[in-house]
């Protein structure tokens, strides 16, 4: 069972617009900044979103998240086949002397 | 250009141990958070442990007791020795580097390819 809360699968067809939930409490989301990271099969996480809703260099703008309260959001807009990853969204935790929590990760399938 | 190279895993029998190692390149690792997270097969992300640039180390209660984090800053390498190993901690890990915002670790990056640890008799 993860701390934060994601649906464990999503889909879309080419082009669409996606979306991926991040749910969480107020140690680690409410607390703190969410950041999103994508995982291809069979290669390591990548970070893709960092300080709710920022994008590192060469993270297209297709890519954006963002923040209310204990919940947090992945949106993928102009869906393409190489966006089909698992998406897991994290947050570090104030409990105790504070670690890091990772969702349960979203399997994004492209149709 | 940065980078982190794991290196390390194998399998190992149950209460055996393992030390994995980082290498990092185009950074300083102790002027750095660093941090391990693993990935159990098929399933999600698990963060292990964090060393703090000023040498402060942190664990999950998974592991706490049993999982050493480290650094050689002359290698510019970090270090997880594991003890006491168990069927559960059969996973990938991988290091990362944690930027760090007024003190506090935040986002993980780059990481490593991660290196293969089975812990089976």
């Amino acid at each position: 069972q993860s701390v934060l809360t994601q649906p464990p699968s999503a889909s879309g067809t080419p082009g669409q617009r996606v979306t991926i939930s991040c749910s969480g409490s107020s140690s680690n989301i409410g607390s703190n900044t969410v950041n999103w990271y994508q995982q291809l099969p069979g290669t390591a996480p990548k970070l893709l979103i960092y300080s709710n809703n920022q994008r590192p260099s060469g993270v297209p703008d297709r890519f954006s998240g963002s923040k209310s309260g204990t919940s947090a959001s992945l949106a993928i807009s102009g869906l393409q086949s190489e966006d089909e990853a698992d998406y897991y969204c994290a947050a570090w935790d104030d409990s105790l002397n504070g670690f890091a929590v990772f969702g349960g990760g979203t399997q994004l399938t492209v149709l | 250009e940065v980078q982190l190279v794991e290196s390390g895993g194998g399998l190992v029998q149950p209460g055996g141990s393992l030390r994995l190692s980082c290498a990092a390149s185009g950074f300083t690792v102790s002027s750095n958070y660093m941090s391990w997270v693993r990935q159990a097969p098929g399933k999600g992300l698990e963060w292990v442990s964090v060393i703090y640039s000023g040498g402060s180390t942190y664990y999950a209660d998974s592991v706490k007791g049993r999982f050493t984090i480290s650094r050689d800053n002359s290698k510019n390498t970090l270090y997880l020795q594991m003890n006491s190993l168990r069927a559960e901690d059969t996973a990938v890990y991988y290091c990362a580097r944690a930027h760090s915002v007024a003190g506090i670790p935040d986002w993980f990056d780059p990481w490593g390819q991660g290196t293969l640890v089975t812990v089976s008799s």
